[in-house]
């Protein structure tokens, strides 16, 4: 069965560090995508990142990198510089082939703080 | 992107009534859609597949009498959460993906805050 884990339940930082979102994810499929979403206080998602399984390339947008590591089932998100609007809860999501790649299992969700 | 729309974004109703949420694509058709439900400070928990044409999918532990999914068109899919109680107050969301099927990038809709009183 495919997993999604989101250690840090809550991190609050001060503005302009940078903050590391660790997600762990589980599944048995050789195929599959992971993806990172942001949900601000007004509840509705907003799409980051999605990667597929073959491509451990680590990519940078802005202020947002990912680092996806196949060897240790990781796809960990940093914001560099963090500013007051980056609060949110932010979520780590995975789909596999096995069940159909649109069908998305989300982790637990980190809520981040950054306090000015 | 695509964009998929959720009617009403929020109700609130008594205890024993039946509420009806909306789930549109707007510029693409969907044969499929996908129901979350997250309760406060939760994660999204997939409720059922919304097949067009055929029956829905439930996850283990959803009651499908309970929540009645109707997906009659390629745009269209309806959550009808019947003889609704205080606990199934929650923050409902569907999706859909856009694309051939299985490979498609989802895309959420705002979500309906529902509140059983």
């Amino acid at each position: 069965a495919q997993k999604v884990t989101q250690a840090q339940t809550e991190i609050s930082v001060v503005e302009k560090e940078d903050v590391t979102l660790d997600c762990v994810y589980e599944t048995r499929d050789t195929t599959y995508y992971l993806f990172w979403y942001k949900q601000p206080p007004s509840g509705e998602l907003v799409f980051l990142i999605r990667r597929n399984s073959f491509d451990e390339q680590n990519e940078i947008s802005g202020r947002y990198s990912w680092n996806f590591q196949k060897s240790t089932s990781s796809f960990n998100f940093t914001i560099t510089a963090s500013q007051v609007v980056d609060s949110a809860v932010y979520f780590c999501a995975l789909s596999e082939a096995g069940t159909s790649y649109d069908k998305v299992i989300f982790g637990p969700g980190t809520s981040l703080s950054v306090i000015p | 992107g695509a964009v998929v729309s959720q009617h009403p974004s929020w109700v609130i109703c008594k205890s024993g009534t039946s509420v009806k949420i909306e789930c549109r694509s707007l510029d693409f058709q969907a044969t499929t859609m996908f129901w979350y439900r997250q309760f406060p400070k939760q994660s999204l928990m997939l409720m059922a597949t919304s097949n067009e044409g055929s029956k829905a999918t439930y996850e283990q532990g959803v009651e499908k009498d309970k929540f009645l999914i109707n997906h009659a068109s390629l745009t269209l899919s309806t959550l009808t959460v019947t003889s609704a109680h205080p606990e199934d107050s929650s923050f409902y969301i569907c999706s859909a993906p856009q694309g051939l099927a299985g490979w498609g990038e989802q895309f959420f809709g705002p979500g309906t805050r529902l509140t059983v009183l």
